[in-house]
């Protein structure tokens, strides 16, 4: 199994603040996603990002990823309370249909 | 995009019985996928559902426990047999219409008493 670990596996910050949430995994991969999960209901994808690329951004969103060293990071600046979840990378090895491999998550808690 | 709707979203069951659960999208796919999240945890494969054909099941789970059908190429249920406490989880399926974007259904979240 390529699962994931995730770190923090819990964050804290206050509204306003970025915060970072860092992923590796541990087999070669064709792309990584995050994923956003509230107060445990449906994922909702944020971002992909594919195996030939660095960085990627959306919005609020940045991502990296690192593919010598296996790990990506997700980077949400200026964060707002209603960013307050669980999120989750997940690695896919193979294009298309296949199914992801999820690390363990981090739960953010965005103070106002 | 794909709209996923699972049924029911909450179930509450004595042990020993069987829940099944519905997921149906609104467009034709051709896998479907069915996790479980256990309490505080992560997502889990439980296995790939292709339609016209056995669905293939990840290491730990087996046919006989999580039963899938997949009559069609919008539709999907997986069944959890014989249930105990330990099976208490969010189950979850999923779909890929367009490359490398899988979409989740809402889940349904089951207590096992």
């Amino acid at each position: 199994s390529q699962q994931g670990e995730e770190d923090p596996q819990a964050l804290s910050i206050q509204e306003g603040e970025n915060a970072t949430m860092n992923c590796s995994y541990k087999t070669s991969i064709n792309n990584l996603q995050w994923y956003r999960q509230n107060s445990g209901r449906g994922l909702v994808h944020l971002i992909l990002i594919r195996s030939n690329e660095r960085e990627k951004h959306s919005g609020r969103l940045r991502v990296t990823l690192d593919t010598s060293k296996k790990s990506s990071s997700l980077l949400i600046t200026a964060s707002r309370a209603a960013d307050t979840a669980s999120y989750f990378c997940a690695t896919q090895g193979n294009s298309g249909n296949t199914p992801l491999v999820f690390g363990k998550g981090t739960r953010l808690s965005v103070i106002a | 995009s794909a709209v996923i709707s699972q049924k029911p979203s909450r179930d509450i069951c004595q042990r020993g019985t069987s829940l099944t659960i519905q997921c149906q999208v609104d467009s034709q796919v051709t896998m479907m996928f069915w996790y479980r999240q256990q309490p505080g945890q992560s997502l889990t494969l439980i296995a790939t559902a292709n339609q016209g054909s056995e669905a293939t099941y990840e290491s730990g789970f087996v046919i006989d426990k999580f039963p899938i059908s997949r009559p069609n190429l919008t539709f999907s249920t997986l069944t959890v047999s014989n249930m105990s406490p330990e099976d208490s989880s969010i189950y979850l399926c999923s779909v890929e219409p367009q490359a490398d974007t899988q979409y989740f259904g809402p889940g349904t979240r089951l207590t096992v008493l």
